[in-house]
Parts: structure tokens; sequence; C-alpha cells
């Protein structure tokens, strides 16, 4: 079946330093790739995505890269601070494009605890 | 403000007591989900729901029960709770078929006793 695959599980930075982590994804048909911070006794929080006819998009101190050939994607952080410590996720779908037969079913990679020390 | 909300936020409970987790979106999306969260598996879906009396069965659904009666309510159901099913627990709606933002609810954590 549908998998996703995140590493590391945990990762620790200093401050200012930058994280990177990284996902691969089984199922050819996935075409949108969100990545999710939750912070403490909340729920997930979108922070950015890409879909299938992109290779890289930034926000400000984050960006995702994808590499569709390699089915793998990743998350990166740059000039990382303290507010930036908390699990991440990944996830993929096959529901960027409107279309028949695809349900929009996120499959979650496993999480990635980030603390940032100050 | 666009929100998606859960109650109960903290349930205990023993095995075999019927119970409902009720969740609540205000932004008229079309597409619902549940999810459980378990450490170092991420989230599972386990039913979503893309319209109104529109359900079906995610990766994990033994155990569970939903309806869809209303596009803003979709309540999660155990029947009959078994101590396999403590874990936390997340609402998420989007406009369509996944598209756009998911917004997931503040999690509902069970403790089946």
């Amino acid at each position: 079946g549908e998998n996703v695959e995140q590493h590391p599980s945990t990762l620790s930075v200093q401050e200012g330093d930058s994280a990177v982590i990284k996902c691969t994804y089984s199922d050819s048909a996935s075409n949108y790739f969100p990545w999710y911070k939750q912070e403490l006794g909340k729920g997930p929080q979108l922070i950015i995505d890409i879909r299938s006819n992109v290779g890289e998009k930034k926000d400000q101190r984050i960006a995702v890269t994808l590499n569709k050939t390699a089915k793998h994607f990743s998350l990166h952080i740059t000039e990382t601070q303290p507010e930036d410590s908390a699990v991440y996720f990944c996830a993929a779908s096959n529901g960027a494009f409107w279309g028949s037969g695809n349900t929009g079913k996120l499959i979650f990679g496993q999480g990635t605890t980030l603390q940032v020390k100050p | 403000e666009a929100q998606v909300t859960q109650n109960p936020r903290y349930l205990i409970t023993v095995t075999g007591k019927k119970l409902t987790v009720t969740c609540s979106q205000n932004m008229n999306h079309e597409y619902m989900s549940w999810y459980r969260q378990d450490p170092g598996l991420g989230l599972r879906q386990i039913y979503y729901s893309m319209n109104v009396e529109v359900t079906d069965k995610g990766d994990v659904p033994e155990g569970y029960k939903v309806s869809r009666k209303e596009k803003r309510n979709f309540p999660l159901i155990l029947e009959s709770p078994s101590p396999n099913q403590t874990s936390l627990y997340f609402c998420a709606s989007v406009t369509r078929r996944g598209q756009g933002t998911q917004y997931f609810g503040p999690g509902t954590r069970l403790l089946v006793l």
C-alpha cells in the first residue's frame, strides 16, 4: 500500500543553523505534498505545500523541494529559531488536481521532533 | 474565524462503554476526515467523508463508525471501545478532495481502561 517514510525521527540544532527533514513516498500517483507543524497540545498546522508540477517552493525561512524521479521531498528551515521547535510531519496524496479517481487522502510520515537550542 | 472544533478534548473511559467524539467545522467544507496519532506511526486515517451522507473507510477503520448527516458535523463513534483505541484523535476538513489547506481540530486524547 501507500507509504511515506520520514527521517530523521529527532533532530537537534543550534539556533541560527539550518534543519533538513526528508521524506520518501511509494505511490507514483502522489501529486500533492504538504508539510505540517504540530506544537504541543495542538493539531497539525499546514506550513508549506508543493504540487507535482513544481520542483521547489519557498516561503521566507522555509522551503520544500520535490524530486519526482526519486520519489522524495524535503523540508528546509534556515536560520532556525527556538519557536521552530515542534513535531513536523510530511504527507502525500493524489488530490492535488481535480479529477476522477482521487480521494485526496493524506498519507503521513512518522514525524520528526525538531529541537532548536538557544 | 475558520476552525475545526472537537469535543471532548480529553476522555477517560472503560472497555465497552460506547462513546462519541464530536467534530464541527465552520468553513462549509465538503471533505472531512478522522485520524488517529500514535507514537512512531504518524497520523493514520480512520474514516473520511466527501460530502453529506457519503462516508468511506480509511486505513484503520476497525472498531469505529462515523456519520455525516450535516455538512458541518462529522462525529466519530466507538461502539465498544477497547484499550488499543487509546490514542490521540484529530478531525480535519478541506474544501475539496484534499486540495488546499487541510484544517485540523485541536485533538481529543482518549484513554480506554
